[in-house]
């Protein structure tokens, strides 16, 4: 069945450090990729999405890249405030799995100044 | 203002008390579901529905009903909760049930059970 692999955590950095979380997948369709992230006390927030093969997601200056041959959409940003202290979740959506999301098991990522 | 609304968002109660966490939405989305999240398991899918009167099975649905009988609600129902549905439980809604579209959550709701 499908899965989603998501680094472990907790992570650490200081600001402005360069921040990758990985993400790896596993889908029987074409699934979307998704990334989400969750405040303390919040629900998941969408923080970017790629529908396709080479499709690249951004915003808030994270960027993930949906690729196929390696079936991975790994979450970076290349200098990371204190304000992204927060838990991000890796997911899929595989219309092939009759419309279930899937999500990863959460990276916790504390910003220190 | 756009919401998924949860109640409610913290309760405890005992083994084998009926209880209903409601989920509302206002966005006239076609798509809603139910998750629970657990420490180093992340979100996983109890039900989803795809319209009103359509609801599917995900992941982890033993233990739990659900309806949708409304298309902005979807309650999740535990008839005879035990220990371990103690958890945080996420409501969530998209615009369809097409897999590029996101989902948006509620702020949860925990439950313990004792």
């Amino acid at each position: 069945g499908d899965s989603v692999t998501q680094m472990e955590g907790p992570v650490t950095l200081s600001e402005e450090a360069f921040l990758t979380i990985n993400c790896t997948y596993t889908a029987t369709g074409y699934p979307s990729l998704f990334w989400y992230v969750q405040y303390p006390g919040e629900g998941l927030q969408l923080l970017l999405k790629a529908t396709k093969a080479d499709d690249k997601g951004s915003n808030k200056g994270f960027e993930a890249t949906y690729r196929k041959e390696t079936t991975s959409f790994h979450l970076e940003k290349g200098s990371v405030q204190v304000s992204d202290s927060a838990v991000y979740f890796c997911a899929l959506s595989d219309m092939g799995t009759g419309n279930q999301f899937y999500f990863g098991t959460g990276t916790s990522l504390t910003v220190i100044p | 203002e756009a919401q998924v609304t949860q109640n409610p968002r913290y309760l405890i109660t005992v083994t084998g008390k009926k209880l209903t966490v409601t989920c509302s939405q206002n966005m006239n989305h076609e798509y809603m579901s139910w998750y629970r999240q657990d420490p180093g398991l992340g979100l996983r899918q109890i039900y989803y529905s795809m319209n009103v009167e359509v609801t599917d099975k995900g992941d982890v649905p033993e233990g739990y009903k659900v309806s949708r009988k409304e298309k902005r609600n979807f309650p999740l129902i535990l008839e005879s909760p035990s220990p371990n549905q103690t958890s945080l439980y996420f409501c969530a809604s998209s615009l369809t049930g097409q897999s590029n579209q996101p989902q948006h959550f509620g702020d949860g709701t925990r439950l313990s059970i004792l």
